[in-house]
């Protein structure tokens, strides 16, 4: 079975900061990963996604995550946070091939502070 | 690139009666489409998997005669929520899958019940 964890359901930056959201991951099977944001009353976005390919996956608007294995994470960075950046994000797993489902985090609320 | 379309953007009825929510993949062909419900300040619920030409596979604990899915046609899936209650209000997406790691999310649909 597949699950995520998403360490920190609110998280405060201030503007320019490092922005780190955390996500661990459950997988009997080698997971395909990915990391969503979500703006309010909207649908979710790909930020990125890790497919069993290169573990640092670079994603859009500066985003980009790094699979560990031996940790069993898949934490979401980016160097300076904007104040677009104030979003929620989350964190899913899929097992990959055809029809298979997403399992999704909990979520991270992020807050950029001026 | 992939697009799905997802209507109404929100939605407000009465209790006791029905609404159909439409998911259309714009460009490509989708034989699987899931169903997303996330209530305020939560994650997203899996639903329930529409394949096209065949009964949706439903969620633990989701009522399929509640929520009909409705899977026509490769580009259109449809939920109905049956005679809606104020407890159904809730964010509803849909997804498909555009390919072995890809996964294009609609919009969402704000469904109130009043």
């Amino acid at each position: 079975a597949q699950s995520v964890t998403q360490l920190g359901s609110h998280v405060s930056v201030s503007e320019g900061a490092l922005v780190l959201l955390r996500c661990n991951y459950s997988s009997s099977v080698p997971p395909y990963l990915f990391w969503y944001v979500q703006y309010p009353n909207q649908g979710l976005q790909l930020l990125l996604k890790y497919t069993s390919a290169a573990t640092l996956v670079k994603g859009i608007n500066g985003f980009e995550a790094e699979f560990k294995k031996s940790e069993t994470s898949f934490h979401l960075t980016k160097p300076s946070a904007h104040m677009s950046d104030a979003a929620e994000y989350f964190c899913a797993v899929t097992k990959g091939g055809t029809g298979n489902q997403f399992y999704f985090g909990t979520g991270t609320s992020l807050t950029v502070i001026p | 690139g992939a697009v799905v379309s997802q209507h109404p953007s929100w939605v407000i009825c009465k209790s006791g009666t029905s609404v159909k929510i439409e998911c259309r993949s714009l460009d490509f062909q989708a034989t699987t489409m899931f169903w997303y419900r996330q209530f305020p300040k939560q994650s997203l619920m899996l639903m329930a998997t529409s394949n096209e030409g065949s009964k949706a596979t439903y969620e633990q604990g989701v009522e399929k005669d509640k929520f009909l899915i409705n899977h026509a046609s490769l580009t259109l899936s449809t939920l109905t929520v049956t005679s809606a209650h104020p407890e159904d209000s809730s964010f509803y997406i849909c997804s498909a899958k555009t390919g072995n790691y890809g996964y294009t999310f609609g919009s969402g649909t704000r469904l109130t019940v009043v």
